[in-house]
């Protein structure tokens, strides 16, 4: 079974820049989250999916925004890259809503985004 | 809201040796507790969890951890560490309701000496 598949692993932008990251999860999950890890920051939540609807949303500003597919498939975008966009950002599914300890999140091996 | 400490930003250990990663949380209610272990330019890889029942878990790689709610406690340990399990541990709570947004640790690199 595949896991956890993001695109691009590695990707280098300019301050002003939008960027758009890919994530597929593990085959029949759809539920879909993304995370920020950042040295100053550490591991941040960012957003929820379920069944194409954002369920849950941590506290970033509005240029950061993602999506769900029908095929659970997901994207975020950041806009207006700033120098402290800079992250890897990690993709995690699993295959119901509701956590449990049958259901817990899988991580992918991350988009490593540079913004200068 | 919750929190999760990690005290120890790194910790060095020789290799054979015995290892206790330390996880303190802050939650009113009874969490889900987490262990992940992330190796360089890797993504993070789940040692074990705790949701209810028997508090003392059993995680791969023969790491186990024991939640100890009148501490506030979920430490990570394992009797004999080998030279492959240096990398960053991190310990995560969840809740009910909170669906999957985790509060991290701030992490404890972990090096072994051979």
């Amino acid at each position: 079974k595949a896991g956890v598949t993001q695109t691009p692993r590695y990707l280098i932008k300019t301050r002003g820049q939008q960027v758009t990251l890919s994530c597929s999860p593990i085959s029949g999950h759809r539920s879909v989250s993304w995370y920020q890890q950042t040295p100053g920051q550490g591991l941040q939540f960012l957003f929820e999916y379920f069944s194409e609807t954002q369920r849950n949303k941590g506290n970033f500003p509005g240029r950061f925004s993602g999506r769900q597919f029908s095929n659970s498939r997901s994207e975020m975008n950041v806009s207006t890259l700033e120098l402290g966009d800079s992250a890897l950002y990690l993709c995690a599914s699993r295959a119901g809503q509701a956590i449990s300890g049958a259901n817990v999140l899988t991580f992918g091996a991350g988009s490593r985004l540079t913004v200068l | 809201a919750q929190s999760v400490t990690q005290p120890d930003i790194h910790i060095t250990v020789s290799e054979g040796a015995s290892l206790e990663l330390r996880c303190n949380y802050s939650y009113g209610a009874t969490p889900y507790l987490f262990w992940y272990v992330q190796s360089p330019g890797q993504g993070l890889q789940l040692l074990l969890k705790y949701f209810s029942g028997d508090t003392l878990v059993q995680g791969i790689k023969g790491f186990e951890a024991e939640f100890k709610r009148s501490q506030s406690s979920f430490n990570l340990r394992k009797p004999s560490v080998h030279w492959s399990d240096a990398a960053e541990y991190f310990c995560a709570v969840g809740f009910t309701g909170g669906g999957n947004k985790l509060t991290f640790g701030t992490g404890t690199q972990l090096k072994v000496e051979l």
